[in-house]
């Protein structure tokens, strides 16, 4: 069974800093997706970013990046220069490459950003 | 376009109860996927609906059942509530199909159960 593991409850950063957050994953298959997510207060989860398993590119998306280590079945999320609006759950998240839509989740990462 | 919506936003119920929660998929997508959040952890999924029909199910008894309906609108069923059922549910919709296709989620509907 796939499985997504986030051991960082809680992470701090002061604004205008750097920080990853952490994820590990398991599962057989090869083709897959990997995502990160953010839910704010409001509860909407949001998609902050996704690698697709077969790139070996890591992705990008302004100041958020990705390390993805296939072998090691790892998965961490970038935030540069990072602002209090970044304030929220991550959570990491995976999904097989075929029909079916179901993600599997991490237990999140609570970022808080000190001004 | 029209985001995908939920209702209600928060619903308090008692052991015992049945409830029935509504989302209403972005324009355009033909598949409903349902999600459980309890406080503090991240979602588990409980099923999928594709054209009307259930498309997966995770780890989540009967009691707990749905509806697509043809404009791909979709309900959550949950009898004979307990307890460990409060939690924020979310709905998230997206198209079909093998390969990439960004899952919309809304807002979520916080149920508790006393």
């Amino acid at each position: 069974a796939q499985t997504v593991t986030q051991s960082q409850p809680e992470m701090s950063v002061q604004e205008a800093e750097t920080v990853t957050l952490s994820c590990t994953y398991d599962t057989s298959e090869s083709d897959y997706y990997l995502f990160w997510y953010k839910q704010p207060p409001s509860r909407q989860m949001i998609l902050v970013i996704r690698q697709e398993a077969y790139k070996q590119q890591n992705a990008t998306e302004n100041r958020f990046s990705v390390n993805f280590q296939k072998a090691a079945k790892s998965f961490s999320l970038k935030i540069s220069d990072s602002q209090l609006g970044d304030a929220a759950m991550y959570f990491c998240a995976y999904r097989w490459a075929g029909n079916n839509r179901k993600l599997i989740w991490g237990l999140g990462t609570s970022l808080a950003v000190n001004p | 376009e029209t985001g995908v919506t939920q209702s209600p936003t928060h619903l308090i119920k008692t052991r015992g109860q049945q409830v029935t929660l509504r989302c209403s998929s972005q324009s355009g997508h033909n598949t409903v996927s349902w999600y459980q959040q309890a406080l503090g952890q991240g979602p588990q999924f409980i099923f999928q609906y594709y054209r009307e029909e259930e498309n997966g199910r995770g780890n989540f008894p009967p009691r707990f059942s749905g509806l697509q309906f043809p404009n791909y609108s979709s309900e959550l069923n949950v009898n004979a509530l307990e307890l460990d059922d409060s939690a924020l549910y979310l709905c998230a919709s997206s198209l079909s199909g093998r390969g990439y296709n960004e899952q919309f989620f809304g807002p979520g509907t916080r149920l508790t159960v006393l």
